[in-house]
């Protein structure tokens, strides 16, 4: 696709169960972020991919969060045992290659979690 | 705590008018972008600039920038009512023209008709 491409748009669930988020990032782009934006907040950064680098995990909130990115493109954001604050708007972006000019991030639309 | 803080947190215009929306950072930086949301959703990239430019137009935008000072301005001339968003400034890490942006706490747009 033309766009960074994420799914579900929305997800409800209980509290306690593991939500898995993908995202699909602009061909060619190798790097991707993951943020998450709750009812009137900023954008609070999670994970950054770049590359075959190790991820920046620095953003994460506890180690009920997780994600991965294989083969360099997709990426799985991972909740387990969700949690009422858990909910938020969950972002994905992706930019080109550091070196080639500084880094616009391209954004999905998101997926609207709910945890019930 | 957030690396770009927005000012006014909300603004609210009459179609035609400008608006103009603040940004302030903490540390040296090598560009700032400015970022528009509509609806909560995706994020759309408005303009960059890099720390050797003082000004930068887009279209109806305009886009300061006060290393000295810290801060940048996001001008938009001839408001519109599709104008009505939140508006974000983002800096990437000190040093550094890419790497994961630290967004301001953003500007809500309304732009009466």
């Amino acid at each position: 696709g033309a766009g960074v491409s994420q799914s579900p748009s929305n997800k409800v669930t209980e509290k306690g169960k593991d939500v898995e988020l993908r995202c699909d990032p602009i061909s060619g782009h190798t790097a991707l972020y993951w943020y998450r934006q709750s009812l009137g907040q900023g954008l609070e950064f999670l994970i950054y991919f770049q590359g075959n680098s190790a991820p920046d995990k620095s953003g994460l909130p506890s180690d009920r969060f997780s994600a991965e990115r294989t083969g360099g493109s997709v990426s799985t954001l991972t909740i387990q045992r969700t949690q009422q604050e858990d909910s938020a708007v969950y972002l994905c972006a992706s930019s080109i290659p550091p070196g080639q000019g500084s880094q616009k991030l391209f954004f999905g639309s998101g997926t609207q979690l709910s945890v019930l | 705590s957030q690396q770009g803080e927005e000012d006014p947190q909300a603004l609210s215009i009459q179609e035609g008018e400008n608006a103009t929306m603040n940004c302030s950072y903490k540390t040296s930086i090598n560009n700032l972008q400015w970022y528009r949301q509509n609806s909560g959703r995706g994020l759309v990239h408005l303009i960059l600039i890099r720390s050797n430019e003082r000004e930068k137009h887009s279209g109806r935008l305009r886009v300061t920038l006060d290393t000295s000072k810290k801060s940048s301005s996001l001008l938009i001339t001839a408001s519109r009512a599709a104008d009505t968003a939140s508006y974000f400034c983002a800096t990437p890490p000190r040093g550094t023209s890419y790497g994961k942006l630290t967004f301001g706490q953003g500007t809500i747009l309304t732009v009466h008709p």
